[in-house]
């Protein structure tokens, strides 16, 4: 079967740095999202890997190793704004997105 | 980013009911739009996958006569939850894929809460 795996809740300090993880087993690989979303808002897109390595994007930058299936989002300079769900999804064989359940991640100040 | 919007983002109705949640591309033509429920505290859970000018395609375990999808042009889908009941009451939300986008990305409602009674 498909599984995506990402810890359920995480808790940093304003100001830190803080990695998510998401490992994944899926038929086919074509790419793997982050998406973030606040409570009660629909997914907002973060970012896009389909190749190996860091893709840096201000103070976010996700990884991925296909050969792994490993995947993480990278948070610098936290904010309290941060406070939101992480969402992990991968493109699978048939183009269809696979979500893991996500990371509720709760900055304190 | 292209924009993707939804009406209404939110609606109560009485139980057995039908209610009809509409998905728009403001700025793109979509041939492709997803429809998603989520619960509380879960992730996305994918329902239906609707192609322009075709019937929708149902994920497993979800009742196509109840959950009715229309894709009549390329820029509006819209889901209808038939005789709604309290287990349907969800946060139901629609993305549409961008084919002008290099990996197709998927661009999201801002979805709608449904509260049954």
């Amino acid at each position: 079967g498909q599984n995506i795996d990402q810890p359920t809740e995480m808790t940093a300090t304003e100001g830190a740095i803080v990695q998510i993880n998401c490992t994944y087993q899926t038929s086919g690989f074509n790419g793997l999202f982050w998406y973030q979303q606040h409570a009660g808002e629909a997914p907002t897109f973060l970012s896009y890997n389909v190749l190996d390595g860091l893709e840096e994007k201000g103070r976010f930058s996700s990884f991925l190793s296909r050969s792994k299936g490993y995947s993480y989002l990278l948070l610098k300079e936290l904010q309290m704004k941060d406070s939101a769900s992480y969402l992990c999804a991968v493109v699978d064989s048939n183009y269809q997105l696979i979500w893991g359940a996500g990371t509720k991640l709760i900055i304190k100040p | 980013g292209a924009v993707v919007s939804q009406h209404p983002s939110w609606v109560i109705c009485k139980s057995g009911t039908s209610v009809k949640i509409e998905c728009r591309s403001l700025d793109f033509q979509a041939t492709t739009m997803f429809w998603y429920r989520q619960f509380p505290k879960q992730s996305l859970m994918l329902m239906a996958t609707s192609n322009e000018g075709s019937k929708a395609t149902y994920e497993q375990g979800v009742e196509k006569d109840k959950f009715l999808i229309n894709h009549a042009s390329l820029t509006l889908s819209t889901l209808t939850v038939t005789s709604a009941h309290p287990e349907d009451s969800s946060f139901y939300i629609c993305s549409a894929r961008d084919p002008g986008t290099s990996y197709n990305e998927q661009f999201f409602g801002p979805g709608t809460r449904l509260t049954v009674l």
